[in-house]
């Protein structure tokens, strides 16, 4: 049972590149989120989803867009990279209601 | 002025102490959180709370609604208790998460 896997696990990109990151869990969840983690800003929502087909923006949207064609997949897309969004990026997965299963986290950097 | 406010941002225990982490929020939740994360980032659910009390091994975890704070304790504390733990609540379909405390447990 792998739980939550994120891919890839570091990347470093250019500005203006373009990636997606990969989020699969294999536990049936409905809802799953990305997060990113920035020091001294502490964990930040960027968009989640509440079931396959649908996505919802969090706190910090901006820059980034989701798709979740899949339930047991939540892919996150950079368009342009930009190095404000030098992060380390989460993902998790719940039931509606319940504890959050998390990645291990993707560090990227933009330069 | 955060949504969620965590203390004390850095707590330093000598094993074996009763720890406790405060968690205050100024939004309507319908849920909150408390994770821990570990020095190498991994990050840990340890609790969802709606209201009451949770308690898991030695950790315990306390919800007041209506005077919008959360606890989460820590009895019979040890060095691998050492992480930094995060208030998170779910509020108006959006998340927010506390700064963190850093606790160090010495041996």
């Amino acid at each position: 049972n792998a739980g939550v896997t994120q891919t890839p696990k570091f990347r470093v990109l250019k500005t203006g590149q373009s990636m997606t990151l990969l989020c699969a869990q294999d536990m049936n969840h409905e809802y799953m989120y990305w997060y990113r983690q920035d020091p001294g800003m502490g964990l930040r929502l960027i968009h989640y989803s509440v079931g396959e087909g649908t996505t919802a923006k969090g706190e910090v949207p901006d820059g980034y867009n989701v798709s979740r064609l899949k339930k047991q997949n939540f892919l996150l897309g950079l368009e342009s990279a930009a190095p404000s969004q030098t992060s380390v990026y989460f993902c998790a997965s719940s039931y509606v209601g319940t504890a959050l299963h998390f990645g291990d986290g993707t560090r990227l950097s933009i330069l | 002025k955060n949504e969620v406010e965590q203390s004390p941002q850095n707590l330093t225990a000598q094993e074996g102490e009763f720890i406790t982490i405060n968690c205050s929020y100024s939004v309507g939740i319908s849920a909150l959180h408390w994770l821990q994360q570990h020095p190498g980032g991994g990050i840990v659910s340890l609790f969802m709370l709606s209201s009451g009390k949770k308690k898991h091994g030695r950790l315990i975890a306390t919800i007041n609604i209506q005077e919008k704070h959360s606890s989460l304790h820590i009895t019979a504390s040890h060095p691998r208790d050492s992480a930094v733990y995060i208030c998170a609540v779910w509020a108006n379909n959006d998340m927010r998460f506390g700064a963190g405390t850093r606790l160090t447990v010495k041996p």
